[in-house]
């Protein structure tokens, strides 16, 4: 059963800051999707990463897969309040519908 | 465009009763439709997937089960809650499949008493 176990956990940090979190599978990922979930709503995705190596960027949000396809970073330049949210990575397992997602890291920015 | 609509968004109920949660989806056909349960704060756990009118994947072995009666209608049940079916539920969609984005409802917060 592949694992995806995501880092940190929990992130608090002040308004300007800059972070990363990380995601990790257990085996090769077939692609890679970063989601956001805000308090009491369901997850919007952010972006989808297909290639070793990729990078990918969403405004201050840059995304990476790992050349080896079994990790990925999200790094959030100049962090601002709006970013608050858990922060979910997933595998779209390829040759299945399923989509197996991420333990989250829950970001919360401090104005 | 498409929608999804999930309901009810808050439900209390005592252990041993049953259980229906509904969700439908507008503006497509045949889509790939999920429930996905939630712990506060953490990652989606994957209960059951469907890719047609009556066809049921599970990956969670519990006392509950789905439906799929419409195309784009799905139904999570259960005939006795427990304690630990509490948690967010989420409903959600893609076509086809691969690298096509889940779409996701507003959920349902169970909480079992």
């Amino acid at each position: 059963t592949q694992l995806l176990e995501q880092s940190p956990q929990f992130l608090s940090i002040q308004e300007g800051e800059n972070l990363t979190v990380y995601c990790n599978s257990s085996s090769v990922f077939s692609s890679l999707q970063w989601y956001r979930q805000e308090p009491g709503e369901g997850p919007v995705l952010l972006v989808t990463v297909v290639t070793g190596g990729e990078v990918k960027k969403l405004k201050r949000l840059t995304f990476q897969f790992g050349d080896a396809r079994k990790d990925s970073s999200l790094h959030i330049t100049a962090a601002q309040p709006g970013d608050t949210g858990l922060y979910l990575c997933a595998d779209t397992t390829s040759g299945t519908y399923k989509y197996i997602f991420g333990t989250g890291t829950r970001l919360k920015v401090l104005a | 465009s498409q929608t999804i609509h999930q309901w009810p968004a808050t439900l209390v109920q005592p252990v041993g009763s049953p259980l229906s949660l509904e969700c439908t989806v507008e503006g497509t056909s045949n889509p790939n439709l999920y429930w996905y349960r939630q712990a506060a704060g953490r990652g989606l756990q994957l209960l059951f997937y469907s890719v047609g009118i009556g066809q049921i994947s599970s990956e969670v072995p519990q006392n509950l089960s789905a439906s799929r009666p419409q195309d784009r209608q799905f139904i999570l049940s259960s005939k006795k809650l427990l304690l630990s079916d509490s948690g967010f539920y989420l409903c959600a969609w893609t076509l086809g499949m691969g690298f096509a984005p889940l779409h996701f409802g507003n959920g349902t917060r169970l909480t079992v008493t």
